[in-house]
This record gives structure tokens, C-alpha cells and sequence, in this order.
């Protein structure tokens, strides 16, 4: 029972344009949506959130966006850099369970030169 | 400041071993999380621990594993007559709060690669 879900594993970018990730999650108890980045041999670092009474927050490049009525979430980061290169996972909680965080699976982003 | 510490890296065991994989938190943390990720899959909790206490292990296998946090030292996760399925990347996170929207308050270590030949 996949409760959070990247349909994409992978995504190539130009450098410089923006890049957009997706993710669906099923269960409407979520309440508070995070994006992580990892990058090979090391743990998830976290880069933004966005809580359930909000339907956007941004940070520098990047941007979460929540719809809520669709069970959808996305992150835009723009323009895009060749650092950026990382797998990014689209995590999800609820207040009644927050000390776990429901992963998805992961999209890889390649940002070409 | 360090931060989360796993070790080792990298453990080979055979089928029927046991495996011991050890989290030391960033300092002043209190709360320790396990979650582990299979290949091509994304992460899944096992267990969050406070210091001598076991808050939900709602993730973790009933048989065969089982997590500690203690007093003085590291909090270890301990899988016990390991089986090739177990093979997988175990993540430690340490968090200075209770979840909430602390949640990105969450610092994860680099993780120890289990491989079960």
C-alpha cells in the first residue's frame, strides 16, 4: 500500500530551466508534506515543507506547491543547477502520527550542462 | 558539530548471522528514528526511540530485529538470523523535538549498507 507516490524515477533538466517534481499521496490524514534530497553514499538532507493550511511555500529556487483537493504535491526549482543533481523524495505525515514520515519512492534529477 | 554518526558503513553478513547497526545522534538530541530502504524504493520507518524508551515500533518486523536507545551510548538496531531480504540501507535520524512540524528537524546519518550473502 504505497501511501505516497513519484511516478517519475527519473527527470532530466537543462541547466538554467526549471525543473518540477510530482507527488500523489492517498491518505487524507496527512497534514504536513516535506521534500528531501540525497545524494549517493548519504542520508536525506531536508529542504522544504509545506503544512496542509497553506497551499505554497518557497525558499530561494524552490518552490512547494500543495493541492489538496487533487491529494497532489510539487516541487519546482528554477532555474535549475548542476548541483542540484540528487535523488528527491517527497515525504508525508500527520499530526496524529508525526514522528513517522511516509516516503515515496524517489526521483532521480539529472541537471545537464 | 557532528552530525548523526552511523557505523560501519558497509556489513556483510551470511544468511543466519546477526547484524548490529550502531546510530550515535547529533549532540543535544534526544529522539532516535530507524527507517529502512530497499532497492529502488523509498525509505519506511521502523522504529522511534527516546533515550531508554521505545515510542512506536510500529514499523519494525516482529521477529528477529529489535532496537534499543540506552542511557550512555548509541542507539543500535540489532537484526538477529539475518536473511537475504534484509539486505537493504538502514538510516538512523536523530531530532531534538517530538515530531510535529519539527519534522524537518530531522537529521538523518548517511546510513550502514547491510548486504547478506
Amino acid at each position: 500500500d504505497q501511501q505516497v507516490k513519484q511516478n517519475s524515477p527519473s527527470l532530466s533538466v537543462q541547466e538554467g530551466r526549471i525543473s518540477i517534481l510530482n507527488c500523489d499521496y492517498t491518505n487524507s490524514m496527512f497534514d504536513y508534506f516535506l521534500w528531501y534530497k540525497k545524494y549517493p553514499a548519504e542520508g536525506p538532507t531536508f529542504l522544504i515543507s509545506i503544512s496542509s493550511i497553506k497551499d505554497k511555500n518557497e525558499d530561494g529556487r524552490f518552490t512547494v506547491f500543495l493541492n489538496k483537493s487533487a491529494k497532489h504535491l510539487s516541487l519546482h526549482i528554477v532555474p535549475s543547477q548542476p548541483g542540484d543533481s540528487a535523488v528527491y523524495f517527497c515525504a508525508a505525515s500527520s499530526t496524529q502520527g508525526a514522528q513517522k514520515l511516509v516516503f515515496g519512492q524517489g526521483t532521480r534529477l539529472t541537471i545537464n550542462p | 558539530n557532528a552530525g548523526v554518526m552511523q557505523n560501519p558503513r558497509h556489513l556483510v553478513r551470511r544468511r543466519g548471522q546477526e547484524a548490529r547497526l550502531r546510530c550515535s545522534p547529533m549532540k543535544g538530541h534526544s529522539h532516535v528514528y530507524w527507517y529502512r530502504q530497499l532497492p529502488e524504493e523509498g525509505l519506511k520507518f521502523m522504529v522511534y526511540l527516546q533515550k531508554e524508551n521505545i515510542i512506536d515500533e510500529s514499523g519494525m518486523p516482529k521477529e528477529r530485529f529489535s532496537a534499543e536507545f540506552p542511557k550512555e551510548g548509541p542507539s543500535i538496531l540489532r537484526i538477529q538470523q539475518v536473511v537475504r531480504g534484509d539486505s537493504a540501507a538502514y538510516f538512523c535520524a536523530s531530532s531534538p523535538f517530538q515530531g510535529g512540524l519539527s519534522n524537518e528537524k530531522l537529521f538523518f546519518g548517511s546510513g550502514t549498507q547491510l548486504s547478506v550473502l
